[in-house]
């Protein structure tokens, strides 16, 4: 069965660094495209960051320069690092494997990150 | 940035019911539009793909219609476990996707 499941959410202070993880089973993480997604509290979906099965790596403007994506391939698994963290970064924070970077499925069950004083 | 809008933002309908949402992009996308299902605390659900492709184990009530900037999704007969937000979403300018932000789908 394939499944992704998210860990490594919590609360942070502004300004802090928190870094997720994405475990994959029934699939390789390294041959495929993976993405990270977030939920603001009661908002939309949002696109964070991709890497291609290449090793490319894309992020959207509201995080560039701040987060990292990359992966371990002997774990099967996909991170997400988070430095310099804001308020607005609260959300769920999905992965998903995405077809040519295009298409999210599945998705992991998500984690909660809430940047608070 | 390709804009995706979504309508209605919320639509209440009673069980039975045929339900139609829209969405509409900024600028040509042809077929490059994905639509997906997301249960209050759960992770979205890819239903339709390339506009309208349903993904393998997903009910037949549920189409999808478009090209270009023109999208349509369908519930042919709505049923109570359908009750959920639906989100369209643009892959024309990879890697840059975007979503449109969502319809909120209660029971009448």
């Amino acid at each position: 069965e394939v499944q992704l499941v998210e860990s490594g959410g919590g609360l942070v202070q502004p300004g802090g660094s928190l870094r997720l993880s994405c475990a994959a089973s029934g699939f390789t993480v390294s041959s495929n495209y993976m993405s990270w997604v977030r939920q603001a509290p009661g908002k939309g979906l949002e696109w964070v960051s991709v890497i291609y099965s290449g090793g490319s790596t894309y992020y959207a403007d509201s995080v560039k320069g701040r987060f990292t994506i990359s992966r371990d391939n002997s774990k099967n698994t996909l991170y997400l690092q988070m430095n310099s963290l804001r308020a607005e970064d609260t959300a769920v924070y999905y992965c998903a494997r995405s077809d040519y970077g295009g298409t999210f499925d599945p998705w992991g069950q998500g984690t909660l990150v809430t940047v608070s004083s | 940035d390709i804009q995706m809008t979504q309508s209605p933002s919320s639509l209440s309908a009673s069980v039975g019911d045929r339900v139609t949402i829209t969405c509409q992009a900024s600028q040509d996308i042809s077929n490059y539009l994905n639509w997906y299902q997301q249960k209050p605390g759960k992770a979205p659900k890819l239903l339709i793909y390339d506009a309208s492709n349903l993904e393998t184990g997903v009910p037949s009530r549920f189409s999808g219609s478009g090209s270009g900037t023109d999208f349509t999704f369908t519930i042919s007969s709505l049923q109570p476990e359908d009750i959920a937000t639906y989100y369209c979403q643009q892959y024309d300018n990879l890697p840059q996707v975007t979503f449109g932000q969502g319809t909120r789908l209660e029971i009448k």
